[in-house]
């Protein structure tokens, strides 16, 4: 079981918006910024947010991150076929002194 | 360009030895730390530890300390995750991945920025 709680899936139609949570605690959201990260079937995972709210260049700005106590969440809008993936939230742990990822969220779009 | 390329796929016997690499380019390999992170077959991500080639420090998570090395070679800009007596459990694809940073006023933020395209391990008797 993961130390950061995310729903394990999600799903909705084209062009509408969706919210992935990431719950955690003290030792990690809590104290230290949440990072994104998207892996499409049969890839790599892809860094999609760091620091919170940070997008990296090339990344579009359908996607956003946000962080309040010891929770995180990751919206998409205007989805798209393509947004199909899965999506992990990471943090650093001071209680485990190391990085901790979420259990993912397989993402389906109808 | 930033890459990392990765060793190819390995199918190995429970007790065997194995030394999978990384090779990073189009960046200063000794300036940034290297991260190995696990997959099981089906599951999410593990972070399996990290380590700085510009000195050789380590990190490594719990549950991964004493089972594996992570180590690297800055002169061929590569680093490595080795096993000395494989499991079963051990099957998995391996990414590596770059720790990226960022720094502003408020402090440092650390996230894998890039990363290699995987390696499978297939442990199997």
């Amino acid at each position: 079981q993961s130390v950061l709680t995310q729903p394990p899936s999600a799903s909705v139609t084209p062009g509408q918006r969706v919210t992935i949570s990431c719950s955690g605690s003290s030792s990690n959201i809590g104290s230290n910024a949440v990072n994104w990260y998207q892996q499409l079937p049969g890839t790599a995972p892809k860094l999609l947010i760091y620091n919170n709210n940070q997008r990296p260049s090339g990344v579009p700005d359908r996607f956003s991150g946000s962080r309040s106590g010891t929770s995180a969440s990751l919206a998409i809008s205007g989805l798209q076929s393509d947004d199909e993936a899965d999506y992990y939230c990471a943090a650093w742990d001071d209680s485990l002194n190391g990085v901790i990822f979420g259990g993912g969220t397989k993402l389906t779009v109808l | 360009e930033v890459q990392l390329v990765q060793s190819g796929a390995e199918v190995k016997k429970p007790g065997e030895s194995l030394k999978i690499s990384c090779t990073g380019s189009g960046y200063s390999f000794t300036s940034y730390w290297s991260g190995w992170v696990r997959q099981m077959p089906g599951k999410g991500l593990e972070w399996v530890g990290i380590v700085y080639p510009g000195d050789s420090s380590t990190r490594y998570s719990p549950s991964f300390e004493g089972q594996v090395t992570i180590s690297a070679d800055k002169s061929i800009s590569t680093a490595y995750l080795q096993w000395s007596s494989l499991k079963a459990s051990d099957t998995a694809m391996y990414y590596c991945a770059r720790r990226g940073y960022h720094y502003d006023r408020t402090g440092y933020y650390y996230y894998f920025d890039y990363w290699g395209q995987g390696t499978l391990v297939t442990v199997s008797s």
